[in-house]
């Protein structure tokens, strides 16, 4: 069946650094990713999304790539904030159109 | 922007009984409805997929009979949780769809603590 991978479990940087947050896919025919952040108790934020003919989608202070051809997806925060500080989830479109998620990864920042 | 409203927040409740997690679509009509779980430290998995006025379609592993889902109109969406016990104590949380296009709008969740 399809998955979504998540390189890295926990991250932590230096408030003011750039955070890259990485997303496996297994799936070629996936037309549609979604970043998400989870704060403690609440359930997920979206973020930014990015369908399958584009490669790049910016918003603010957040960028996602998508590598079509080695199936790699990711998300990058510039500047990055205590406020940063989360659980982030990819997710991706699948055959009965919900959401599968990754398994997350968890983004500390240090003032 | 869309929202859904979920009740409670949190809940805890004895084993043997039954819970029910409401999960409202505020100013906009959501034709499907997708149920999760999340355990501590994991990821949200899908328990069922329901569509207005229709069967819900469950997952592999997710008893139908002890996760009953009621989608009777686009506004409206529960999840009773029959005969809880401990072992279904966890984060559950609802997300909306609207149509076809790939808007997904997520409730808060609720902390389901059974005791």
């Amino acid at each position: 069946g399809e998955s979504v991978g998540l390189h890295l479990p926990t991250l932590s940087v230096q408030e003011g650094d750039n955070s890259i947050i990485n997303c496996a896919y297994s799936n070629s025919a996936s037309d549609y990713f979604i970043w998400y952040k989870q704060e403690s108790g609440k359930g997920p934020q979206f973020i930014i999304d990015i369908r399958s003919n584009m490669d790049k989608r910016q918003g603010q202070r957040v960028t996602v790539l998508l590598n079509k051809t080695v199936k790699h997806l990711s998300l990058q925060i510039a500047a990055t904030q205590p406020g940063d500080s989360a659980v982030y989830f990819c997710a991706v479109v699948g055959s009965q159109g919900n959401l599968i998620f990754g398994k997350g990864t968890k983004l500390s920042v240090k003032p | 922007g869309a929202v859904v409203s979920q009740h409670p927040s949190w809940v805890i409740c004895k084993s043997g009984t039954s819970v029910k997690i409401e999960c409202r679509s505020l100013d906009f009509q959501a034709t499907t409805m997708f149920w999760y779980r999340q355990f501590p430290k994991q990821s949200l998995m899908l328990m069922a997929t329901s569509n207005e006025g229709s069967k819900a379609t469950y997952e592999q592993g997710v008893e139908k009979d002890k996760f009953l889902i009621n989608h009777a109109s686009l506004t409206l969406s529960t999840l009773t949780v029959t005969s809880a016990h401990p072992e279904d104590s966890s984060f559950y949380i609802c997300s909306a769809r609207t149509g076809e296009d790939y808007g997904y709008t997520f409730g808060s969740g609720t902390r389901l603590t059974v005791v």
